[in-house]
């Protein structure tokens, strides 16, 4: 089983919906990262979190500690919001902090 | 200018072949990470530094070796390329706050 799960694997919405990615994670961690990871494949951190809410214009990101799961929430959804987006938990492992990737969500909007 | 800079972007070359994959960074960070994406799975961390004397093995390390010429640079090698090594590499750093800034990837091909 993936330390870290990632739903739904593949969202095709249309322009204007709002939007959820889901998160889960079966171990302790120090913090949740959500990372977006364009077509030209590079990658954009949106958002470190370790607990409740973060916002950052139309993106909202919230963690539930106790639960083991966080949301990425795209209000407003247009076009250019089209690509993967990214879950990675930080864990300490032999004392160093490491992160643990999702397989990564890809969400497409149409016009 | 980029804050992370990955050279080359794109590699075509063959079994047996040594490789070089370079990374540098701007931002002053002393801890960097090399990670590979395979299709439909997770980034996989190869190896990381927390400065020029500290070097760890990530999972996935076998048939890579790095050097950390100077805190601004972290590159790996592929000694000798194989086929299943083909894939998207990303160097990073880490901020002492933990977000990651990625470099834009390099993508290895190895026929």
């Amino acid at each position: 089983k993936n330390e870290v799960e990632q739903s739904p694997q593949n969202l095709t919405a249309q322009e204007g919906e709002f939007i959820t990615i889901n998160c889960s994670y079966s171990v302790g961690i120090s913090a949740l990262h959500w990372l977006q990871q364009h077509p030209g494949g590079g990658i954009v951190s949106l958002f470190m979190l370790s607990s409740g809410k973060k916002k950052h214009g139309r993106l909202i990101a919230t963690i539930n500690i106790q639960e083991k799961h966080s949301s990425l929430h795209i209000t407003a959804s247009h076009p250019r919001d089209s690509a993967v987006y990214i879950c990675a938990v930080a864990l300490l492992i032999q004392g160093a902090q490491k992160l643990v990737f999702g397989q990564g969500t890809r969400l497409t909007i149409n016009p | 200018d980029a804050d992370v800079t990955q050279t080359p972007r794109n590699r075509i070359t063959k079994t047996g072949k040594r490789i070089m994959l370079e990374c540098s960074q701007t931002k002053g960070h002393d801890r960097m990470y090399w990670y590979r994406q395979d299709p439909g799975l997770g980034l996989r961390l190869i190896y990381y530094s927390f400065d020029v004397k500290d070097i760890n093995k990530g999972e996935i390390s076998d048939g890579y070796s790095v050097s950390r010429q100077a805190q601004a640079k972290f590159s790996l090698s592929l000694e000798s390329a194989i086929p299943n090594q083909t894939a998207l590499y990303f160097c990073a750093t880490r901020d002492r706050l933990g977000e990651q800034f990625f470099g834009p990837g390099t993508r290895l091909t190895v026929l």
